[in-house]
């Protein structure tokens, strides 16, 4: 069974960078077919994809969260990171990594595991 | 605002069949499969239907998902106490060119 587990710090300053990394276990995140997502809800909101990484590295993001953005694999350890740099108050949310399986030519895609979520706060 | 369109609330009686609609362009839904998620409170999106109309293993048959042109439905027969919940729909945008979620529609069970 796929588990993922959300860490990193509860309470980030304003203008400074937002550090999260989801550990996998349960199977490897070097297996093909799956792209490793960042997912944020905003308190009492819906959920918004900010991006997600292949193992090879390639990444795709959120065009409103792009220029602020950064994620990366760490397969020694089987966990993928997420950087948000520049964060205001609007950033504060429920952050949830989750498993992406795209089928070919996108015949299909859904988030099949979820970490339980972390929620960062921004605030000084 | 999301591009992707849901009701903000449904509701129904014990027993009851209630859908929950989904709408959505060309870019998203009328290209792409769309997926629903169960999410109750204070835990994680839970996968209830992918590709329109497919059930992960687990998930009761009461579940039931369909698309149409630029819409999607889930449909939720024999409804239960234990249904009432927060459900969004996901499909790929391709302005986007990564998943939109739907606002989410809260269920009540009366």
């Amino acid at each position: 069974q796929v588990q993922l587990q959300e860490s990193g710090p509860g309470l980030v300053k304003p203008s400074q960078t937002l550090s999260l990394t989801c550990t996998v276990s349960g199977g490897s995140i070097s297996s093909g077919g799956y792209y490793w997502s960042w997912i944020r809800q905003h308190p009492g909101k819906g959920l918004e994809w900010i991006g997600y990484i292949h193992y090879s590295g390639s990444t795709y993001y959120n065009p409103s969260l792009k220029s602020r953005v950064t994620t990366s694999v760490d397969m020694s350890k089987n966990q993928f990171s997420l950087k948000l740099n520049s964060v205001t108050a609007a950033d504060t949310a429920v952050y949830y990594c989750a498993r992406l399986l795209t089928g070919e030519l996108l015949s299909f895609f859904y988030f099949d595991y979820w970490g339980q979520g972390t929620l960062v706060t921004v605030s000084s | 605002q999301s591009v992707v369109t849901q009701p903000p609330s449904a509701s129904g009686t014990p027993g009851q069949r209630v859908t929950i609609s989904c709408s959505g362009s060309s870019s998203n839904i009328g290209s792409h499969t769309v997926n629903w998620y169960q999410q109750l409170p204070g835990t994680a999106p839970k996968l209830l239907i992918y590709s329109n109309s497919q059930r992960p293993s687990g998930v009761p048959e009461r579940f039931s998902g369909s698309k149409s042109g630029t819409s999607a439905s889930l449909a939720i027969s024999g409804l239960q106490s234990e249904d009432e919940t927060d459900y969004y729909c996901a499909a790929w945008d391709d302005s986007l060119n990564g998943p939109v979620f739907g606002g989410g529609t809260k269920l009540t069970v009366l």
